[in-house]
């Protein structure tokens, strides 16, 4: 099983309904992030946290709102989709321990398409 | 606004060549560096990261890091078509241990 799960894997859905991305891993890492990727625009970030108590925006953040439910578990929203959302996102996890090389771990992306 | 920048390629190179992909970035005051490889559909995963100038080496990959001159260089040597895949480089932002700023990618094909 994948260290850092997200669920759905793909989702087809329609202009303003709400949509939850939902992420969870099992390598005990403190921080969590949501990317997402567009062709020719790389990995951009949503949203990233320390811990449940620490969230924080990053730099395309507008029109999406996250959860960190538990250490394990960091889940993306949105409230109300549109199409340029469309994109495969990406959460990631990495370690804040004494052999931290600063490796982001990746789930295996959910692409989403809002028509 | 900081920046990382790519060629996008396709970057072409026969089997058993090496192939060499760049980057440069704009933040004076980043530390880190990573390649990251990314087959079409799939995850990105590390392939290398480096800190210090000069170069790192680790079995068919080598880093260079060229701070001066704010790039950073992945060779491939012995290309294998299983290399073929879209490069990604990224950079941490500033002196922040964990915020970092990706590069669009370098398409590499490696014909048989």
């Amino acid at each position: 099983d994948a260290d850092v799960t997200q669920t759905p894997r793909n989702r087809i859905t329609k202009t303003g309904k709400r949509i939850m991305l939902e992420c969870s891993q099992t390598k005990g890492h403190d921080r969590m992030y949501w990317y997402r990727q567009d062709p020719g625009l790389g990995l951009q970030l949503i949203y990233y946290s320390f811990d449940v108590k620490d969230i924080n925006k990053g730099e395309i953040s507008d029109g999406y709102s996250v959860s960190r439910q538990a250490q394990a578990k960091f889940s993306l929203s949105l409230e109300s989709a549109i199409p340029n959302q469309t994109a495969l996102y990406f959460c990631a996890t990495s370690s804040t321990g004494g052999l931290n090389t600063g490796e982001l771990f990746f789930g295996e992306g959910s692409r989403l398409t809002v028509l | 606004q900081k920046e990382v920048e790519q060629n996008s390629g396709p970057l072409s190179v026969p089997e058993g060549a090496i192939a060499s992909l760049n980057c440069t970035y704009s933040d004076r005051g980043s530390q880190s560096f990573f390649w990251y490889r990314q087959y079409s559909g799939k995850s990105p995963e590390l392939i290398m990261f480096i800190y210090s100038n000069g170069d790192k080496e680790d079995g068919r990959f080598t880093a260079q890091l060229n701070k001066a001159s704010q790039y950073v260089s992945l060779l491939i040597r012995d290309s294998q078509p299983s290399d073929s895949a879209t490069y990604l480089c990224a950079v941490n932002e500033g002196k922040s241990t964990y915020k970092y700023i990706f590069g669009t990618g370098t398409r590499l094909k490696v014909l048989a």
